[in-house]
Parts: structure tokens; sequence; C-alpha cells
């Protein structure tokens, strides 16, 4: 039990659409990262949250954005959705900028 | 750039036998290394993780790995296999604050009786 949690757990959206995946840490997770890992592939690194600011980014475009919120949750955004977007996205939380991050069961978008 | 390399795209053992996954890394600076462990339809499990110290890090479920910097690698190994150690393994180093990572391809690791 890593105490991350994310929903949808599957989720169907056709090309162009928008879609928001949420993660839910538990309290003291005040870092959260969001990785997107494609079929066969390890996980790519999207971006980091660090107390609700963007504190790194990876090489993924404008339409990804994400949200971090008090409460530790946070939100994955997908704007203008292409078909190399369906993918495992997982999200990762920690306590701090260097300790273990605590990854979440993700969620598997699948774009048509 | 940073970079980590799993040669091994799928290897297959024997239960009982012994274990050594590959990972090389490339970065610039002191790299935070990590192993963890992904069984179908679920997430990552973390195995073990190397910030500083003694180069050889013990780990969950039996698994230790090497740090050597003078090969840029961080390999996974463990005495005996077991029949649940089949998976999808991951290397990644972690950047800047050490928790942005950079994960391997992944090593798929078969068991047979």
């Amino acid at each position: 039990e890593t105490g991350v949690t994310q929903s949808p757990t599957h989720l169907i959206k056709t090309r162009g659409q928008q879609v928001t995946l949420r993660c839910s840490s538990q309290s003291g997770h005040n870092t959260v990262s969001w990785y997107q890992q494609a079929l066969g592939q390890g996980p790519q690194f999207i971006f980091q949250y660090y107390r609700e600011e963007e504190n790194g980014r990876g090489n993924f475009p404008p339409r990804f954005s994400g949200l971090q919120f008090p409460n530790y949750s946070s939100e994955l955004n997908v704007n203008a959705l292409e078909l190399d977007d369906s993918a495992l996205y997982l999200c990762a939380g920690t306590s701090g900028l260097q300790e273990t991050q605590y990854f979440g069961p993700g969620t598997r978008l699948l774009v048509l | 750039a940073q970079s980590v390399t799993q040669p091994d795209i799928h290897i297959t053992v024997s239960e009982g036998a012994s274990l050594e996954l590959r990972c090389n890394y490339s970065y610039g600076a002191t790299p935070y290394l990590f192993w963890y462990v992904q069984s179908p339809g679920q997430g990552l499990q973390l195995l073990l993780k190397y910030f500083s110290g003694d180069t050889l890090v013990q780990g969950i479920k039996g698994f230790e790995a090497e740090f050597k910097r003078s090969q840029s690698s961080f390999n996974l190994r463990k005495p005996s296999v077991h029949w649940s150690d089949a998976a999808e393994y991951f290397c990644a180093v972690g950047i800047n604050t050490g928790n942005q990572f950079y994960f391997g391809t992944g090593t798929s690791l078969t068991v047979i009786p």
C-alpha cells in the first residue's frame, strides 16, 4: 500500500478531446510527479509539482498541464488528445524533495 | 543529458538460480539510483535505492544492487530467484532534487520451474 490512489482506472477518449486524470496522495506528500508509460516502455517524466508550483518538466508539449492542490491531490490535464497519448499514466507522491517516491496504480488511457 | 540503459530486454532464469539485471546510466552529477518492479496491471514498487554511502545496497524481497561509479552501473542481483519474482524491472536515475526520474526501458523476467 503506497498511499497514492488514481482515478479513473481506465478511460477511453477520441482524438482531439481533452482529459483530466486525478491523483490523491497521503497526507505529507507535498511533492507529486506524473509519468507516461507507453506499452512496452519505461515511464517517462512529464512534470513535478512541489507545494503547488511546477518544479521541473520533461520533454512534453504544453498541452500537458497539471495542478496540485493543498489537500495533496493533483490533476494531469491533456488537451487536443493524439493517438500517441494512449498510455498508462502514473503519479507518484513523496514527502520531500529527496525522499522516496511512491507510485499509484495508474490510469490507462486509450485514445481512438 | 541523462539517460538509463537496460541492455537486456528479456531474461529467463530457472527458479532457484541466481539473477543479475544490468543497468547503466549517464548523468553528469552524483546520481540517485533506484530499482522498481512492476507486475502486470500493477504500479511500480520500490525494490531499493542508492543516494550515497555504502555502494552495496540491500532491498526488499532479497534483492541487492551495487553502485559502481567507474562503470556507471547499478546492477540488480538476487542469489536465488522465486517464481513470484517474474515481473518487469526498471532502473531509474533521479535528477535535480533526486526524485525526477528517468527510467530505463525495463527488463522482463521470466522464471521457469
